[in-house]
């Protein structure tokens, strides 16, 4: 069955930088893009932004533009969020991210979602 | 800033229905904006509902259906179960980018 398995809950200090991962399987890795949602404690949902697979071409909420990077690995059906900057991660992204899959506008499997927690 | 507005609470009674809506600040939201819907309890990942404004996944329950009503997307639950009590996100495509509805907390009593 279709799968989306995330890396586990991660603690850094403000100004690291965090890379989480979404494994897929079940389905053909590059069919799908990949977005990218987080939600902080008690917040709603926002959208950071895709991944196509197939190209590796990506689209990123302005909110995110310049310190969220989104990559992806085919040989292993995994894609990436890396929030690096040396001085952008703040008390302010500590949230559950998660990944959800996406195909010609139909949402329908999210990943089990991965809490980051950023604290001194 | 685009932002896409729903109700802010709702409450039903067991086996009554209940309609959320999510508006669009750019104005009225058509099926070009494929609204999609999604159910998210607590402690849990969003569980996705609805697409393109009406259309149902295998698992979605028949008493959930989607529409567009008065320049929204709408969410009806019809002959509701203490189980739909949940938060319920939209998502709105602008283009390139997609934006979440504020959410709607829907209470069961």
């Amino acid at each position: 069955q279709v799968q989306l398995v995330q890396s586990g809950a991660e603690v850094k200090k403000p100004g690291a930088s965090v890379k989480v991962s979404c494994k897929t399987s079940g389905y053909t890795f590059t069919d799908y893009y990949i977005h990218w949602v987080r939600q902080a404690p008690g917040q709603g949902l926002e959208w950071m932004g895709w991944i196509n697979p197939n190209s590796g071409g990506t689209n990123y909420a302005q909110k995110f533009q310049g310190w969220v990077t989104m990559t992806r690995d085919t040989s292993i059906s995994t894609v990436y969020i890396d929030l690096s900057s040396l001085t952008r991660l703040t008390s302010d992204d500590t949230a559950v991210y998660y990944c959800a899959r996406e195909k010609s506008e139909v949402w329908d499997v999210w990943g089990q979602g991965t809490t980051v927690t950023v604290s001194s | 800033q685009t932002m896409v507005t729903q109700e802010s609470s709702l409450t039903v009674s067991p086996g009554g229905t209940v309609t959320l809506t999510c508006a669009s600040s750019t104005g009225p939201v058509t099926s070009d904006y494929f609204p999609n819907w999604f159910q998210q309890k607590p402690g849990q990942a969003p569980r996705s509902l609805i697409y393109t404004t009406s259309n149902k996944h295998s698992w979605t329950p028949a008493r959930f259906s989607g529409s567009l009503l008065g320049g929204k997307a709408a969410l009806t639950l019809s002959g509701v179960q203490p189980e739909d009590e949940a938060e319920y996100y939209c998502l709105i495509y602008y283009g390139g980018a997609r934006v979440f509805g504020t959410g709607t907390k829907v209470t069961v009593l």
